[in-house]
C-alpha cells in the first residue's frame, strides 16, 4: 500500500511565484528523489537525495532530505509556465532498488 | 530522452484479451521495474528483474507476468483483461540503488 504522504494535491499559482511541496512517511527512506511528468510522458528525474540533511539543487529547484529521513520537501522558485505538471516524490528503503512513490502534486500556472 | 525504451506506445483490446509489452532497459543497466499508473494516480510498483532474475514483487495481479531475458529486455504480460487493467505501463530501469530512468510508458486502453 501507499507509504508516502505527499502534499498538497494540487497547486493553483501565478507565473513568477515560488513553490513549496512536501512528502511525509511513517517509515524511514535511504534515498529520496523527485520525479516530473508531464501529460502522457514518463516520470524525468529532477533531483536525488542520498544523505539525511542533505540539500540539492538544480537549478531553480531545491530539495531537502529530511534529518529523521522520513520526509523531502520541493522547492521550485520563481516559476515559469514549463513548470505545469505533476511532480512525485519517491523514497527507496536501504537495501531495496524499487521505489515507493508519493500520490503526486499537480502544479497549474496561470500566466 | 530517458535512454529506456517502450513499445508499443498505445494499445487498444477488448476484455479477455491478452497483451505484451515490452522494454528495453538503458545500456548497462540490469534492473527493469515495472510500475502501473492508473488515471490520475500515483504509479505502483508491480514488479522488479535484475540481471535476469525475479528481484522484487509488488501488487502484481496473477493475471500478470513478466520475464527478464538474456540481453536485458523486458517483457509485462497481462492476460484475460479486464476494464479497470487499463492504464499507463512505466518500465524503468537502474544501475543498482539510486536512480531510476523511466520509459514513455505504453498506454493499454480495454474495451
Amino acid at each position: 500500500g501507499q507509504q508516502l504522504n505527499q502534499s498538497p494535491q494540487s497547486m493553483f499559482i501565478q507565473e513568477g511565484e515560488d513553490v513549496s511541496m512536501n512528502c511525509t512517511s511513517s517509515s524511514i527512506f535511504n534515498t529520496w528523489l523527485w520525479y516530473k511528468q508531464d501529460p502522457g510522458e514518463g516520470p524525468v528525474l529532477l533531483i536525488a537525495l542520498y544523505k539525511a540533511g542533505e540539500l540539492t539543487s538544480n537549478g531553480r529547484l531545491t530539495a531537502q532530505f529530511g534529518i529523521t529521513r522520513k520526509d523531502s520537501f520541493l522547492n521550485i522558485s520563481a516559476s515559469i509556465p514549463s513548470d505545469v505538471g505533476i511532480y512525485f516524490c519517491a523514497g527507496q528503503f536501504q537495501g531495496a532498488q524499487k521505489l515507493v512513490f508519493g500520490q503526486g502534486t499537480r502544479l497549474t500556472i496561470n500566466p | 530522452d530517458s535512454g529506456v525504451t517502450q513499445t508499443p506506445k498505445h494499445l487498444i483490446t477488448a476484455t479477455g484479451q491478452r497483451v505484451t509489452l515490452r522494454c528495453s532497459p538503458r545500456s548497462g543497466d540490469l534492473s527493469v521495474y515495472w510500475y502501473q499508473q492508473s488515471l490520475d494516480q500515483g504509479l505502483q510498483f508491480l514488479i522488479q528483474y535484475y540481471n535476469g532474475e525475479e528481484r522484487a514483487k509488488g501488487n502484481i495481479l496473477e493475471r500478470f507476468s513478466a520475464q527478464q531475458f538474456p540481453d536485458l529486455h523486458s517483457e509485462l504480460n497481462l492476460s484475460s483483461l479486464e476494464l479497470g487493467d487499463s492504464a499507463l505501463y512505466f518500465c524503468a530501469s537502474s544501475v543498482g540503488l539510486g536512480e531510476l530512468f523511466f520509459g514513455e510508458g505504453s498506454r493499454l486502453t480495454v474495451l
